[in-house]
């Protein structure tokens, strides 16, 4: 299995920052890292696909980047609408896996 | 736009077999490209896979939970369907059904069901 790291695992920033999160595969994923975001008590939304598309209806402060095994998310300007937690996840091997997520609290 | 919901039960005993529901609406489920998917999440802890399955019926099982899964699909109904067999405390979780996409990620999710596992 393809093992999937994140860091930090937790972050605090205010409202206006700049975050990035970064993710890394165990062995290459070639670009097929998805992005996710939840929210307690809800389920994960797609933010991101394929590394670096942004799905509909997501804000364009959301972007991603990155290839084979480092990739990262970046807020670019933090809303108080943002703290959840992120999850990358990769889709180039079966079974697909998840990262351990990162958590996003607004000071 | 296209909706999906879990149902089933939310209580399973021990060593008996979790049966999941998710009905798909706003879309079919034989459209091609998309594949169609049960995820899971205990209580405060990540995301795991179970597997997924195509309107064809072809399946894939995450091996950590192969032994157990059956994943199944009824196109006349617009569902598809999850079982899980031999269920200990430690398959207390959310279940998620979700569409994945060939390279477009899980873009649709249910909201999940919490099944808890115990006497």
């Amino acid at each position: 299995d393809i093992q999937m790291t994140q860091s930090p695992s937790s972050l605090s920033a205010s409202v206006g920052d700049r975050v990035t999160i970064t993710c890394r595969a165990s062995q290459t994923i070639i670009n097929y890292l998805n992005w996710y975001q939840q929210k307690p008590g809800k389920a994960p939304r797609l933010l991101i696909y394929g590394t670096s598309s942004l799905q509909s209806g997501v804000p364009s402060r959301f972007s991603g980047s990155g290839s084979g095994t480092d990739f990262t998310l970046t807020i670019s300007s933090l809303q108080p609408e943002d703290s959840a937690t992120y999850y990358c996840q990769q889709s180039h091997s079966t079974p697909f896996t998840f990262g351990p997520g990162t958590k996003v609290e607004i000071k | 736009q296209l909706q999906m919901q879990e149902s089933g039960s939310g209580l399973v005993k021990p060593s008996q077999t979790l049966s999941l529901t998710c009905a798909v609406s706003g879309g079919s489920i034989s459209t091609d490209g998309y594949s169609w998917s049960w995820i899971r999440q205990p209580p405060g802890k990540g995301l795991e896979w179970i597997g997924y399955i195509f309107h064809s019926g072809s399946t894939y099982y995450n091996p950590s939970l192969k032994s157990r899964v059956t994943i199944s699909v009824d196109r006349s109904k617009n569902q598809f369907s999850l079982k899980l067999s031999s269920v200990t405390a430690a398959d207390t979780a959310v279940y998620y059904c979700a569409r994945n996409g060939d390279y477009t990620g899980l873009d649709y999710w249910g909201r999940g069901t919490l099944v808890t596992v115990s006497s």
